[in-house]
C-alpha cells in the first residue's frame, strides 16, 4: 500500500481557499485518492475521492496531475468551523486497509 | 450517503472488567467492517479487519485474545476489549464497506470513548 505524506500543519484565515497537497509517490495504477476529515474525538468524515485530473463537490475540489504522485485539496472560502485534521489516503479498488498517516492539522483563524 | 452507528460513543470502566463496542451499518450490508485505535493527537491504527461470518484478520502487534471481534451479521460488528486495564483507554473507531452504489465506499462510526480506571 502507498503511503502518503502530507505537511504536519498548515494555518489560514475565514474566507480564503486553502489547499493541501499531499505526495503518494508509490501510488500503483488501480489505486485511488481519498481526503478524510477529522474533528476531535470524533470519526473521519469523508471529503472527496478521485483517480485523476479534477473531481469537484460541493465542499472540496481535488487536484490529480498525471503521473497521479501528488495530490492537492482545494478548500474554498474556508470558516472556522473547518479547523480539523484532513488525511489523504491511497485506497485500493479492492479493500480498504488503509494506512493513515498524521494528516495536516488545519487551523483557521478569524 | 450511508450510516453506521457506534455506540457506545463513552464509557468508563474498572480495570479488570470487559467492555463491548457495537458497530451497525444502518442502510446497506457491511461485508467488511474495519476496527481502529487512536491516541491522542496521533493518527487512526488498524486493529483488525472482519468480514461477515469469518475470523477476524488482526494486525501485527494486536492480542486477538484481548481484543474479540465478531462480525455475525451483514449488520453488526462487535469489538470486545476483554480485562480492560488503563492502558487500553483509548479512543475506539469503526468503518464498514459493502456493495454500495455511491461513491463513497467506506463509512465510518463516531467512535467510542473508553477510559479504564
Amino acid at each position: 500500500l502507498a503511503k502518503t505524506t502530507q505537511p504536519i500543519s498548515m494555518d489560514s484565515y475565514e474566507g480564503q481557499e486553502v489547499n493541501i497537497t499531499c505526495s503518494h509517490n508509490n501510488i500503483a495504477t488501480n489505486d485511488y485518492i481519498t481526503w478524510y476529515q477529522q474533528f476531535p474525538s470524533q470519526g473521519p468524515r469523508f471529503i472527496i475521492q478521485g483517480y485523476k485530473t479534477k473531481v469537484t463537490n460541493e465542499v472540496a475540489s481535488l487536484f490529480i496531475p498525471a503521473d497521479r504522485k501528488s495530490s492537492t485539496l482545494s478548500l474554498p472560502r474556508v470558516s472556522l468551523s473547518d479547523t480539523a485534521v484532513y488525511y489523504c489516503l491511497v485506497v485500493k479498488d479492492s479493500n480498504y486497509q488503509l494506512i493513515w498517516g498524521a494528516g495536516t492539522k488545519l487551523i483557521i483563524k478569524p | 450517503g450511508a450510516v453506521v452507528s457506534q455506540h457506545p460513543s463513552r464509557v468508563i470502566c474498572k480495570s479488570g472488567t470487559s467492555v463491548k463496542i457495537e458497530c451497525r451499518s444502518l442502510d446497506f450490508q457491511a461485508t467488511t467492517m474495519f476496527w481502529y485505535r487512536q491516541f491522542p493527537k496521533q493518527s487512526l491504527m488498524l486493529m483488525a479487519t472482519s468480514n461477515e461470518g469469518s475470523k477476524a484478520t488482526y494486525e501485527q502487534g494486536v492480542e486477538k485474545d484481548k481484543f474479540l471481534i465478531n462480525h455475525a451479521s451483514l449488520t453488526l460488528s462487535t469489538l470486545t476489549v476483554t480485562s480492560a486495564h488503563p492502558e487500553d483507554s483509548s479512543f475506539y473507531i469503526c468503518s464498514a464497506t459493502g456493495i454500495l452504489s455511491t461513491n463513497e465506499k467506506l463509512f465510518f462510526g463516531s467512535g467510542t470513548q473508553l477510559s479504564v480506571l
